[in-house]
This record gives C-alpha cells, sequence and structure tokens, in this order.
C-alpha cells in the first residue's frame, strides 16, 4: 500500500504570512493531488501533478502554487495566507494499476 | 462539470442493523467510483471500488452502481460502533486524472 507522508501536522500562521505544505509518497506513483477539505464542500482539487516539474491546475487554484521537485515530493505554497484558506490539506498519490488515490493523514492550517 | 451529491448528511445507526448511502453524480461517461472512510483526525482510507453496473464486495462492504440512474450506493452490513466516520463518495472517468468527491455522509453507528 503507498506511503504518503505530509507535514506538519498542523500549522497556524497569520494573515499575509508565507505557508509551505510538503507531501512525499515511497511508492514511485506518478500522479500525486493536494486538495482542501471543508465542512460542506467535501475535498476540492487544488493542484495536481504527473512528474517532477509537472503541475496541472485543479479547481480552485486561486491563492496556491505548487512545485513538484522529485517524483516523491510535492508541496503547496500560499505565499500570502488569508483566512479563507483556514482548512484540513491532504495530499494523495495515484497507483496507476488500480486508479486508486492514497492519502497522507492532513495538515490542518489555520490562518489568523 | 462533474457534480457529486451524498445523501444523506447524517445517519445514525444501531449495531448490527444495515446502513446505506447514497451517492449521485452527473457526468454519464463517469466509469470509475470509489468508496472511502475517513474518522475523525485521519486521512482516507479506500474501502472500495466498482467501475461497472451491478455490486462489489469488499468485506463488510457493498457498493452498488446503476449508471443509468447515475448513482451508487454503499451498503454496510452488520455496522459495528467502530465504522462511525465521515463516507466520502469519488467519481471519476478513464483517462481523466480529477476525482471529484462529495461532501460526504457521516455515520453514527450506535452500541
Amino acid at each position: 500500500e503507498a506511503a504518503v507522508t505530509q507535514s506538519p501536522r498542523n500549522k497556524v500562521t497569520v494573515t499575509g504570512g508565507n505557508v509551505t505544505l510538503s507531501c512525499r509518497q515511497t511508492n514511485s506513483h506518478n500522479y500525486m493531488y493536494w486538495y482542501r477539505q471543508d465542512t460542506g464542500h467535501g475535498l476540492r482539487l487544488i493542484h495536481y501533478s504527473y512528474g517532477a516539474g509537472n503541475l496541472q491546475i485543479g479547481d480552485v487554484p486561486d491563492g496556491y502554487k505548487a512545485t513538484r521537485t522529485t517524483q516523491e515530493d510535492f508541496f503547496l505554497l500560499l505565499e500570502l495566507a488569508s483566512p479563507s484558506q483556514t482548512s484540513l490539506y491532504f495530499c494523495a498519490s495515484r497507483d496507476r494499476a488500480t486508479e486508486t488515490l492514497y492519502f497522507g493523514s492532513g495538515t490542518r492550517l489555520t490562518v489568523l | 462539470q462533474q457534480k457529486v451529491q451524498q445523501s444523506p448528511e447524517s445517519l445514525t445507526v444501531s449495531e448490527g442493523a444495515m446502513a446505506s448511502l447514497n451517492c449521485t453524480f452527473s457526468d454519464r461517461s463517469s466509469d470509475n467510483f470509489r468508496w472511502y472512510r475517513q474518522h475523525s483526525g485521519k486521512g482516507l482510507e479506500v474501502l472500495v471500488s466498482i467501475f461497472s453496473d451491478g455490486e462489489k464486495e469488499e468485506g463488510s462492504f457493498t457498493a452498488h452502481l446503476n449508471r443509468a440512474s447515475l448513482h451508487v450506493f454503499l451498503h454496510i452490513r452488520e455496522p459495528q460502533p467502530s465504522d462511525s466516520a465521515l463516507y466520502l463518495c469519488a467519481v471519476s472517468t478513464t483517462g481523466n486524472y480529477k476525482y471529484v468527491f462529495g461532501a460526504g455522509t457521516r455515520l453514527k453507528v450506535i452500541a
């Protein structure tokens, strides 16, 4: 089973702050995803990538940048954090054979 | 754009009673459906995947797909209090690498 590790587990920042969320997967999956989860909205796709150096725009990309530095590592960047970005963020990788997403444990971000 | 809706928003059942959750999707070309479970404060774990009309069973979880009616159901047989969690439906189309999630059904199983 895929192993997806996110860090930090919790993060508090202030409005205008700079935040980087990290994700590493160790099963050589090509596709990786960043989602945010908010009550009443389910999971919404922010960005995804199919390999190092690639970035695809998701459904709610405004205010977020992302970078895939290696096959394993995918980062989500909030350069000017706003309270509306307070959320639970999940990273996932996709198993090509089964097309199943495997998720990390999430990062809870609070923007004051 | 694909819309995925789940009902009910919350459901309480007694231990051992069948629990049935509903997921409705809008894109008729969808052919890739999954149910995930999320315990409070945890990540998502996949329960069952289904790709064609009919049923697919994984342990105590059975997915039932009817693409003509745009519904996919999850039935949980003899749920236990440990099955209390948020259940999420995810829908995709082969060749499209985006997965759309519903908002979830929060299940509570009481002893």
